[in-house]
């Protein structure tokens, strides 16, 4: 069964602090894993988008990581900001346009 | 550019209504895909637009949903009756593939539609 699970389900860190976000997938066939940051009341925007070649890919202080082997990834926030409180959801795309969603990670920065 | 719309934004309704979600997508972008979101869950896709043809409704849950895309532009989304299992946020999304780029297929989102059946 095609899956996608994220950890943690929330997260509280200080600002001005790292965060590492996981999501681990069995999706088959793989073709594209993407991160996207989703604001209260708002829709999904895409950070980052990684094919099977790819293993790390970066969007400002969002770093991405893939490890196609282990269908492993992360998602890396460096120096994190009041305004990167979102959900963080990992989406993966088999052949074609099939794509399955994470449950997401809340994250919470506080002041 | 503008991007993707949707309207309405929140709908309350209750049960056994009728109720049309639309979306606009973003000019010039063949692809267009529905989601929802139920409490508590991740988001689920229902079914994907190439131009005015269903690519692909295997995610439409009943009888009960239907989507039309006229002419390839925009889109709407109908529950009739409506249930109370429902409820949730339905998001649309766009894209427009590169040519000879299957794997970067980027989606944009719009702000999704709160709907509440009671």
């Amino acid at each position: 069964k095609n899956q996608v699970e994220q950890s943690p389900q929330s997260l509280i860190i200080l600002e001005g602090k790292n965060c590492t976000l996981q999501c681990n997938y069995t999706v088959s066939p793989f073709s594209n894993l993407r991160w996207y940051k989703q604001d209260t009341g708002r829709g999904p925007v895409s950070l980052t988008i990684m094919t099977f070649s790819e293993n790390t890919k970066s969007n400002g202080r969002y770093t991405a990581t893939l490890d196609a082997d282990t269908k492993q990834s992360s998602l890396h926030i460096t120096a994190s900001q009041l305004s990167d409180s979102a959900s963080y959801i990992c989406v993966v795309s088999t052949g074609g346009f099939k794509t399955i969603f994470g449950a997401g990670t809340r994250l919470f920065v506080k002041a | 550019e503008a991007g993707v719309t949707q309207f309405p934004s929140h709908s309350v309704i209750e049960k056994g209504q009728t109720v049309t979600l639309r979306c606009d997508p973003i000019s010039g972008h063949d692809n267009l895909y529905w989601y929802r979101r139920v409490m508590g869950k991740e988001i689920k896709f229902l079914l994907h637009f190439v131009k005015e043809s269903k690519q692909d409704e295997s995610g439409m849950p009943n009888n009960r949903f239907l989507a039309e895309r006229t002419g390839g532009t925009y889109s709407t989304l109908k529950v009739q009756p409506a249930e109370l299992e429902d409820s949730g946020v339905y998001f649309c999304a766009s894209s427009q593939v590169p040519s000879g780029s299957w794997s970067y297929n980027e989606q944009f989102f719009g702000p999704g539609t709160r709907l509440t059946v009671l």
